[in-house]
């Protein structure tokens, strides 16, 4: 089963608006990451953030984690048209030892 | 230097036929990954090479499947006797020590299987 699961599956905005993301987990985890795909290509490293944050930020991205909840939230401020991609979060296998485990994604268009 | 490199970009067979993808981690990396994608779906793990150890195996979804990491730098993962299911991306990812760690991944090789 999935380590690690988003949602919404697809969600769709008008450009300037923001975009929130959120992802589960099932395990206790030493990190959780974010990561972009453009057109079923290779992934983009986005942000990690590690158990003993609760919020991250790099530049339009905004990440948080409840490790209580075993849950993250992406939130992208301000979108833009090459926004549009799709959105996994990714968290270790076991915890933290193991490799990464990736959820099935969050499909984003942002439209002009 | 450069990321992560695969080869080829894109690969046409015929179902039966045997296949090998290459990968190119960069150069320093101790940890590398293969994972599949079928179309609108997320990424599946296949296998993790990490430095010496012996490689954790346990997503390759059958015997057909292999891989192997020479000098503990490009990976060569191997299909047999391919079949229609095996038609997906196959990405490669490197992480500088440990899995958990950032990945940075290629851009992957598109297969279909006829």
């Amino acid at each position: 089963s999935q380590q690690g699961e988003e949602d919404p599956q697809a969600l769709s905005i008008q450009e300037g608006e923001n975009a929130t993301m959120n992802c589960s987990y099932k395990t206790s985890i030493n990190n959780l990451q974010w990561y972009r795909q453009n057109s079923g290509r290779g992934l983009v490293h986005l942000i990690l953030i590690r158990s003993n944050e609760r919020e991250k930020h790099s530049g339009r991205l905004r990440v948080t984690l409840d490790t209580s909840k075993k849950s993250s939230s992406l939130l992208i401020t301000a979108s833009r048209a090459a926004d549009t991609a799709s959105y996994f979060c990714a968290t270790p296998l076991g915890g933290s030892q193991g490799n990464l485990i990736f959820g099935k994604g969050t499909k984003l268009s942002v439209k002009p | 230097g450069a990321g992560v490199s695969q080869s080829p970009s894109n690969k046409v067979t015929e179902k039966g036929k045997d296949v090998e993808l290459r990968c190119d981690p960069i150069s320093g990396h101790t940890a590398l990954y293969w994972y599949r994608q079928s179309l609108g779906q997320g990424l599946e793990f296949l296998i993790y090479f990490q430095g010496n150890s012996a490689p954790d195996k346990s997503g390759l979804p059958s015997d057909r499947f292999s891989a192997e990491r020479t000098g503990g730098s490009v990976s060569t993962l191997t299909i047999q006797r391919t079949q229609q299911e095996d038609s997906a991306v196959y990405l490669c990812a490197s992480s500088l020590r440990r899995g958990w760690e950032t990945q940075y991944f290629g851009p992957g090789t598109r297969l279909l299987v006829l």
